[in-house]
């Protein structure tokens, strides 16, 4: 089955500086890369998304790049504020007879004002 | 106000104990699905349904039980809990399958003693 791993584990950003967080697959059938951000005692919310056949997506200050050759892809956050630290989790979905979204171990990523 | 509800929202209960968590959406959506959370591991999938009467086991289906006898309710059962089933549960839910967003319910924390 698929396999998805995510790095770094913890983040920790100065308010202002950017924030990277990246992730790996292993199935090359996965075509769907949601990411979701996770607030401290709330439900994971999904934040932005990216399908195979697109490279790179960008909401504002959040962007995700995808390179399906060495099948990873990454969350890119800009200008960090307080109100982004939350764990973040990437996720990935195989188009196969098995209809599982499987997720990385998250990353906790701390702003610090 | 569209939503995934889930309950209980917090229970402990002793080994062996049968239990039901319930969830709902109301949504009309087809795909459910029924995550555990615990830490460093992410969002591990335990069942999924495509839609009424189909379900599927997912990465960590031992111990646990599902139905789907209507679209919007997907209920967790627990025939014998065991402490290593002591997690954070989160049902979700998406329109089609799991290559859309996930809403997610606002969690349910079980503790087995």
């Amino acid at each position: 089955g698929e396999n998805v791993e995510q790095h770094p584990s913890t983040l920790s950003v100065q308010e202002g500086d950017s924030a990277v967080i990246k992730c790996t697959y292993s199935d090359s059938a996965s075509n769907y890369f949601p990411w979701y951000k996770q607030e401290l005692g709330k439900r994971p919310q999904l934040i932005i998304d990216i399908r195979s056949n697109v490279g790179e997506k960008k909401d504002q200050r959040i962007a995700v790049t995808l390179n399906k050759t060495a099948k990873h892809f990454s969350l890119h956050i800009t200008e960090t504020q307080p109100e982004d630290s939350a764990v973040y989790f990437c996720a990935a979905w195989v188009n196969n007879a098995g209809n599982m979204l499987t997720f990385g171990g998250g990353t906790r990523l701390m702003v610090k004002p | 106000e569209a939503q995934v509800t889930q309950n209980p929202r917090y229970l402990i209960t002793v080994t062996g104990k049968k239990l039901t968590v319930t969830c709902s959406q109301n949504m009309n959506h087809e795909y459910m699905s029924w995550y555990r959370q615990d830490p460093g591991l992410g969002l591990r999938q335990i069942y999924y349904s495509m839609n009424v009467e189909v379900t599927d086991k997912g990465d960590v289906p031992e111990g646990y039980k599902v139905s789907r006898k209507e679209k919007r309710n997907f209920p967790l059962i627990l025939e014998s809990p065991s402490p290593n089933q002591t997690s954070l549960y989160f049902c979700a839910s998406s329109l089609i399958r799991g290559s859309n967003e996930q809403f997610f319910g606002p969690g349910t924390r079980l503790t087995v003693l």
